[in-house]
């Protein structure tokens, strides 16, 4: 099973700040990474896949970069409705399909 | 519109029964790929089941394997999840998901729906 590590499990930061969120496999899912973004009472939605493509209707302040075991989720010019957990998922070796723990993004 | 929405939560005792349904509009279900995924409270996403295209493959999480059965209704356009011999730690919200182009990301979710395991 791939497990996926994520840091730090939260960041805090300002509203216009940039955030940067890691992510690390234990083992190479080449670019087969995404990342989702979570607010509370809500489902996740997808933000990234293949490691740096934007899903449809994702701001381009969302970026994904990142190959093999390390991977970074950058959100510029933090708004306020970025404050969320954001989750990264491999899918490169399953199943089973693996989830990091999550990053908590608060003010 | 593409959607998706979970029925069948609910209350149920240790090692009771249960099933869960997703209805599925604005896609055709033999068209995709499936899964649930289930969050317990307070915690990170699992992923627990699997299903192919035609239905025919199927996965899941060691941690459900043999208590619970993934299957699609194409007839009624509904992915069904039934779980047995439920234990306290299958408390969690489940989500249905939709695979992106092949079995990788999660394009598609539904609302989830809350199961809880408790007597």
């Amino acid at each position: 099973e791939v497990v996926m590590t994520q840091s730090p499990a939260t960041l805090s930061v300002s509203p216009g700040d940039t955030a940067t969120l890691s992510c690390r496999a234990s083992q190479s899912v080449n670019r087969k990474l995404a990342w989702y973004q979570q607010k509370p009472g809500q489902a996740p939605r997808l933000l990234i896949y293949d490691a740096s493509a934007r899903a449809t209707g994702v701001p381009a302040r969302f970026s994904g970069s990142g190959s093999g075991t390390e991977f970074t989720l950058t959100i510029n010019s933090l708004r306020s409705e970025d404050f969320a957990v954001y989750f990264c998922q491999q899918y490169s070796v399953w199943p089973p399909w693996t989830f990091g723990h999550g990053t908590k993004v608060e003010i | 519109q593409v959607q998706l929405g979970e029925s069948g939560g609910g209350l149920v005792k240790p090692g009771g029964s249960l099933r869960l349904s997703c209805t599925v509009s604005g896609f055709t279900l033999s068209d995709s790929y499936m899964s649930w995924i289930r969050q317990a409270p307070g915690k990170g996403l699992e992923w627990v089941s699997h299903i192919s295209l035609n239905g025919r493959v199927t996965y899941y999480a060691d941690s459900v394997k043999g208590r619970f059965i993934i299957s699609k209704d194409t007839a009624r356009n509904s992915l069904d999840l039934q779980m047995s011999s439920l234990r306290a730690e299958d408390t969690a919200v489940y989500f249905c998901a939709r695979h992106t182009f092949g079995p990788d990301a999660f394009d598609i979710w539904g609302h989830g729906t809350l199961v809880t395991v408790s007597s």
